[in-house]
């Protein structure tokens, strides 16, 4: 099966531009999450979608990061205006249900974006 | 706050040796650890999932254990390759309110021939 596709792979903007970046889950997945993750530490959740609602938007900078998950498939992840302190990989996962079942996150590769 | 930490954050060894990774959480309360590996440039590969109730779980030459009540993990490899040198990282989930993976900051192994 295709896995977690993400475009770009990678993106180089100024600070105060703003960026989006795309996810496509693996087909079915009901649960799609956005992690941020900046060099040399362990990813961080920003949001989990369950269909198109979301379950958890705890750690997501609301003032200038929003995302979006219409009709419960594709993702979008979208920060406005950017912060040098923004540079990271940023990684889609999604899974069949919600980790309260313990389902596998299947994560895709990522988009390495810096902020110059 | 779950808070999950690694040691060492890099390790080299020669082929064939056998390790272990080290992995603790502070927060016992926990429905599964995970341990995953990133190559450079792709994303996360799940490795060996352990549930709560389990002591430890075991997948070709890897076998991860879990001491929930002292709030520690270990990936053991055994007869290391070159093409184990990745990122390992491990992650616990939370067994009650928001259902998010916490993660650790990881090992990064290399594997010299």
């Amino acid at each position: 099966e295709a896995g977690v596709a993400q475009s770009p792979r990678y993106k180089i903007i100024e600070k105060r531009q703003s960026v989006a970046f795309w996810c496509n889950p693996i087909s079915g997945h009901a649960t799609l999450y956005w992690y941020q993750q900046i060099l040399g530490q362990g990813p961080k959740l920003l949001i989990q979608f369950q269909n198109n609602g979301v379950v958890d938007d705890s750690q997501l900078p609301k003032d200038r990061f929003s995302a979006e998950r219409l009709k419960g498939v594709d993702s979008t992840l979208k920060i406005q205006p950017a912060k040098l302190e923004d540079s990271a990989v940023y990684l889609c996962a999604s899974s069949w249900t919600s980790g309260r079942l313990g389902d596998t996150q299947y994560f895709g590769p990522g988009t390495r974006l810096t902020v110059l | 706050k779950q808070e999950v930490t690694q040691i060492p954050a890099a390790l080299s060894v020669p082929e064939g040796e056998n390790l272990v990774l080290n992995c603790s959480f502070t927060d016992s309360a926990i429905y599964n650890l995970q341990w995953f590996r990133q190559d450079p440039g792709k994303g996360l590969t799940s490795l060996l999932l352990i549930q709560s109730s389990q002591r430890e779980q075991t997948s070709g030459r890897l076998n991860a254990s879990l001491d929930k009540s002292s709030g520690r993990s270990t990936l053991y490899i055994a007869a290391s390759q070159p093409g184990d040198s990745a990122t390992y990282l491990c992650a616990v989930l939370r067994d009650q309110g928001a259902q998010k993976l916490v993660f650790g900051q990881g090992t990064r192994l290399t594997i010299n021939p």
